[in-house]
């Protein structure tokens, strides 16, 4: 149980475009989800939390508006990625808390953006 | 700065040999997370420790948080090439809303 996906797994897109990222929980409702970057060889770092219902909340120095999150149901929260320059080529990975507040988190396999 | 300071951050080792990373911090902490990722994956959860001083077991790997509750480490024994990947430590800095935050991570390669 706990399986959270991601769709695409991976995206090449041009610059200037958008790109949206899907995270699903796929065998129980997520309260609460998170989106993570990551660059080659370096840590995980927290953009946002995704509350259903209501609007995300972002980390001091990320951009919400060129990072668009919408969680409009308790199975599905998606990242939008606006106007996408090659700086933001990166691993994105969200994931997912049954409960609310503190509680396990279960990762999604990550998707991998390269803006060209 | 970084809250989490993970060393070494790279390790590169031979099968058999056991090797020990460590994650510490100035800050004391409520919990803190160990984590395994492979690359091209999301982190996969290895342990939770809560308590200062205690040690969990998970077959070779050995986990330990700091008796002050501001530092870890992960012990492994008889490191095999299956062990290889990102080990990374987190912590919710207390915070009521569940976000993680990461420390940089240890990439250990195990050569068979």
């Amino acid at each position: 149980g706990a399986v959270v996906s991601q769709h695409p797994s991976r995206v090449i897109c041009k610059s200037g475009t958008s790109v949206k990222i899907e995270c699903r929980s796929l065998d129980f409702q997520a309260t609460t989800m998170f989106w993570y970057r990551q660059f080659p060889k370096k840590s995980l770092m927290l953009m946002a939390t995704s509350n259903e219902g209501s609007k995300a909340t972002y980390e001091q120095g990320v951009e919400k508006d060129k990072f668009l999150i919408n969680h409009a149901s308790l199975t599905l929260s998606t990242l939008t990625v606006t106007s996408a320059h090659p700086e933001d080529s990166s691993f994105y990975i969200c994931s997912a808390s049954p409960g609310e507040g503190r509680g396990t988190q279960y990762f999604g396999p990550g998707t991998r953006l390269l803006v060209l | 700065t970084q809250l989490l300071e993970q060393s070494p951050q790279f390790l590169s080792i031979q099968e058999g040999e056991n090797l020990t990373v460590y994650c510490n911090s100035s800050s004391v902490f409520s919990s803190l997370q160990w984590y395994r990722q492979e690359p091209g994956e999301g982190p996969v959860l290895l342990v939770t420790v809560v308590t200062g001083g205690e040690v969990k077991k998970l077959k070779r790997l050995t986990f330990q948080f700091g008796d002050a509750r501001k530092d870890s480490s992960l012990h492994i024994t008889a490191a095999q090439p299956g062990d290889t990947g990102l080990y990374l430590c987190a912590s919710d800095r207390g915070s009521t809303l569940g976000r993680l935050y990461f420390g940089r991570g240890t990439q250990l390669t195990v050569w068979p």
